[in-house]
């Protein structure tokens, strides 16, 4: 049974690029959170998918951006990155929005130079 | 406001118990969480707690809930040099946005 994935593992962008990572969730998981986790932090919530509509949205700029397709996967996308935006970007999946726990991929490196 | 707070660092000798403690600030938080992060990996969970336990066990894990405080604890049994990782603790209300803490760094020395 697959954990939740998410690809690419590293990826390395410039200043004002635009990147997509993306999530498969856990079998049997239909809600796709996405967190940011910079160096030495917890992570931070940015949006839950759920149904194929953002349900809720964290203290992020809208260049960060969202979808979620019929099969239950996940992108995120950035536009204009900043150094700032450097940082391990994790996708949760669970099942019913918030009634079960959440379960974690082993994110996706994101280094802006 | 949400806030969740943890001690930053705990060093414990293998074979000790350890103790991590977190406090919480969201009245209506529905569950509590526990996270351990190695290097380089996501997060794992640990265990969770829903916020009418008290007290919940799982095999070395101990996870105590004081609501009136809100306060929360895990205890690690017999703790191992595999158990060394980061451990966050994290709320939520029902709606499903995990409030994380910034995560205790366990060191066991052997």
């Amino acid at each position: 049974d697959a954990g939740v994935t998410q690809s690419p593992t590293h990826l390395i962008k410039t200043r004002g690029q635009q990147v997509t990572l993306r999530c498969s969730p856990k079998s049997g998981h239909d809600t796709v959170s996405w967190y940011q986790q910079a160096l030495g932090q917890g992570p931070q919530f940015i949006f839950q998918y759920y149904e194929e509509e953002e349900r809720q949205r964290g203290n992020f700029p809208d260049r960060f951006s969202g979808h979620q397709f019929p099969n239950y996967s996940s992108e995120l996308n950035v536009n204009a990155l900043l150094l700032g935006d450097s940082a391990l970007y994790l996708c949760a999946s669970s099942f019913r929005s918030g009634v079960q726990p959440q379960h974690f991929g082993d994110g996706t490196r994101l280094s802006i130079l | 406001g949400e806030d969740v707070e943890q001690s930053l660092f705990l060093s414990v000798r293998e074979g000790d118990s350890s103790v991590i403690n977190c406090t919480y600030t969201d009245s209506s938080s529905t569950y509590l969480y526990w996270y351990k992060q190695e290097p380089g990996a996501g997060l794992q969970l640990l265990t969770y707690i829903f916020s009418n336990m008290d007290m919940k066990q799982d095999q070395r894990l101990t996870v105590l809930l004081n609501k009136k405080d809100k306060h929360l604890s895990l205890r690690i049994a017999d703790t191992q040099t595999g158990d060394s990782a980061i451990y966050f603790c994290a709320e939520s209300s029902n709606t499903g946005k995990l409030i994380f803490g910034q995560g205790t760094t366990l060191q066991v020395k052997p």
